[in-house]
């Protein structure tokens, strides 16, 4: 089965501090995942994805296939950080499209 | 640059009522969705579409139907509009490959 599983439905940490969102999937075969971001009342827009590999306002994942986990960190959290995020998944057919989704976790960052 | 387009942005119903949200995408996208967000929580699919004439249920069809006739559409329709359908409701699309786009939302109240 294709799933994406964000165990925290609520991170809350303090300005400056490290911050991890722990994404989880299960795929057969090698999975292209992303990070979506939705700030206050704006719509979701891609935050990065594995295949590029690249940092994004300072937030980087790294896949590993080990563990099925694609977690999003960041070292030094600022408050405008603060937002929902959302861990996807491209699958191919099954009931949710191709693209899947986690519940989202979120990140809340206090001064 | 349209991308994708919601429309109406807000709404208020009365229960009973039925209406009908807008969404199109010039990126001739094959996949589109449907999706709610309720205050605090993830997004839930209502509705996908694999390409013109195909449709299928997410994970909370019920109250709900939607088209797509054209690549560029896919309406979403409330036949008879309930409080539980208060939500945000966001189209997005994509295609193999790509991440998804979406679109700025409709704000639904049901009163």
């Amino acid at each position: 089965a294709q799933r994406v599983t964000q165990p925290e439905k609520l991170l809350s940490v303090f300005k400056g501090a490290p911050v991890e969102l722990k994404c989880n999937y299960s795929y057969s075969g090698s999975p292209e995942l992303f990070w979506y971001v939705q700030y206050s009342r704006q719509r979701l827009q891609l935050l990065l994805r594995h295949i590029s590999r690249e940092s994004i306002k300072g937030f980087t994942a790294d896949l590993n296939k080990g563990e099925t986990s694609f977690h999003l960190k960041k070292p030094f959290a600022q408050e405008e950080d603060s937002a929902m995020y959302y861990c996807a998944l491209l699958g191919y057919g099954g009931s949710q499209g191709n693209l899947i989704f986690g519940k989202g976790t979120k990140l809340s960052v206090k001064p | 640059n349209a991308g994708v387009t919601q429309t109406p942005k807000f709404r208020i119903l009365k229960i009973g009522q039925s209406m009908t949200l807008q969404c199109t995408q010039d990126m001739n996208h094959n996949y589109m969705y449907w999706y709610r967000q309720d205050p605090g929580m993830g997004l839930k699919l209502i509705y996908y579409s694999v390409g013109a004439g195909i449709t299928d249920k997410g994970e909370v069809p019920n109250g709900y139907n939607v088209s797509r006739s054209t690549t560029e559409d896919f309406p979403l329709r409330l036949e008879l509009a309930a409080p539980s359908q208060t939500s945000v409701y966001f189209c997005a699309s994509s295609s193999v490959n790509t991440e998804a786009f979406f679109g700025q939302g409709t704000r639904l109240t049901v009163v």
